[in-house]
Formats: structure tokens, sequence, C-alpha cells
């Protein structure tokens, strides 16, 4: 199976901060990586797929890069709605494994 | 609108079985992979199966195999997931979620709590 590693596992970080959350498979996976954002109590919402391709309707303060192993998620201005956890998640094979999760807390 | 809607969940003891369904409304059904995910209590996402559109083909975590089954009804907009042997270390809040090649769609889950 393919490891996804998330870091950091949590962060704090103030409104209007540029966040960047790194993620890591345990071997390529070309661009098939995406990026799901969880508040409490509810189901994930996707924000990125295919690495770099925002979800229609989200908004473009979300950015996806990376392949092969290595990926980015960056929010270029942290805003109250954004404080949630980041899961990403390779879809090159099954099973399709999460990361552990970055939890993006207010400072 | 898309609308994905599980059931069946509840509180099962170590060894019992549940049937997990999920009802799907607003899209075409058959014309896609769906998936089951589930979240252990404050935990992260752990995908649990998959199954291609006609339900040829079915993909399982390896440690819910041989104790999982995953299906689906076509006719009635239904994904299902049959849960065997169920054990402490399956207690999680279970989603459908629509798939291929990202799970762009979830249901609002529904909590599965084994213990005695």
């Amino acid at each position: 199976d393919i490891q996804m590693t998330q870091s950091p596992s949590s962060l704090s970080a103030s409104v209007g901060d540029r966040v960047t959350i790194t993620c890591r498979a345990s071997q390529s996976i070309d661009s098939y990586l995406n990026w799901y954002q969880q508040k409490p109590g509810k189901a994930p919402k996707v924000l990125i797929y295919a690495a770099s391709s925002l979800q229609s309707g989200v908004p473009s303060k979300f950015s996806g890069s990376g392949s092969g192993t290595d990926f980015t998620l960056t929010i270029s201005s942290l805003q109250p709605e954004d404080f949630a956890t980041y899961y990403c998640q390779q879809s090159y094979s099954r099973p399709r494994t999460f990361g552990q999760g970055t939890k993006v807390e207010i400072k | 609108e898309v609308q994905l809607v599980e059931s069946g969940g509840g509180l099962v003891q170590p060894g019992g079985s549940l049937r997990l369904s999920c009802a799907a409304s607003g899209f075409t059904f058959s014309n896609y992979w769906m998936s089951w995910v589930r979240q252990a209590p404050g935990k992260g996402l752990e995908w649990v199966a998959n199954i291609k559109v006609d339900g040829s083909e079915k993909y399982y975590v390896d440690s819910v195999k041989g104790r999982f089954t995953i299906s689906r009804d076509d006719a009635k907009n239904s994904l299902y997931l049959q849960m065997n042997s169920l054990r402490a270390e399956d207690t999680a809040v279970y989603y459908c979620a629509r798939d291929e090649p990202v799970h762009d769609y979830w249901g609002q889950g529904t909590l599965v709590t084994v213990s005695s």
C-alpha cells in the first residue's frame, strides 16, 4: 500500500497568513493526489484534485502543486472559515490511502 | 442536487453484523464508481472499499477483507456495505462517497459502534 505522510500534523496561524501543507507519498503517484477539507462534525469536501486542479466552486485562494512523491496545498490568505483539518489522498492505486491530516488552528 | 444519505448504523456487539445503506439521488448512479470511507472517533479518514460502475470490480482495505462486502443496486440507486465479524476497531462514522477519480460528493455519515 502507498503511505501518505502529511506535515505538519497541526499548525497555528493568523487570519491573513499564507499557509502551506505538505504531503509525501511513499512511492511515485504521478499527479494522482487530492486534497480535502473537513470541519468538525461534517463530511470532507474536496478542494483540489489531480494535484493542482481546483474543484468547481472552491475559492481560488486554495492551490495545489507537485507531482511524483511531493505535494503541497497552499492557502493564500487564511480566513476564519478555513480553520479546519486538511487531508491529502492518493488516487493512483487501491487502497486509496489518506494522509493523517493537518489541523489548522487559530493563533 | 446530488444527495447521498447513509443509514443502518448503530450499536453492535463484537462479532456481530450490520448492513449499511446509501441512497443516492440527483445524478445517474449507475455511471459512477462508489466508495465507503470511515473515520474513527477523533481520528483521520480511512478509505474502506469501492465498487465499479457495473459491480464487476470491488476493492477493499486489507483490514476489512473477508469481513466486509460492498455491493450496489443500480435499480434502487443504492450502495451497501455488509459488515460481518465486527471488531471494536471498526467503530467509526461511515461515509459513502461518489468516486473516481475523486470523492466529489459525500453523505453525512452513519455511526457504527462496536461494543459489548
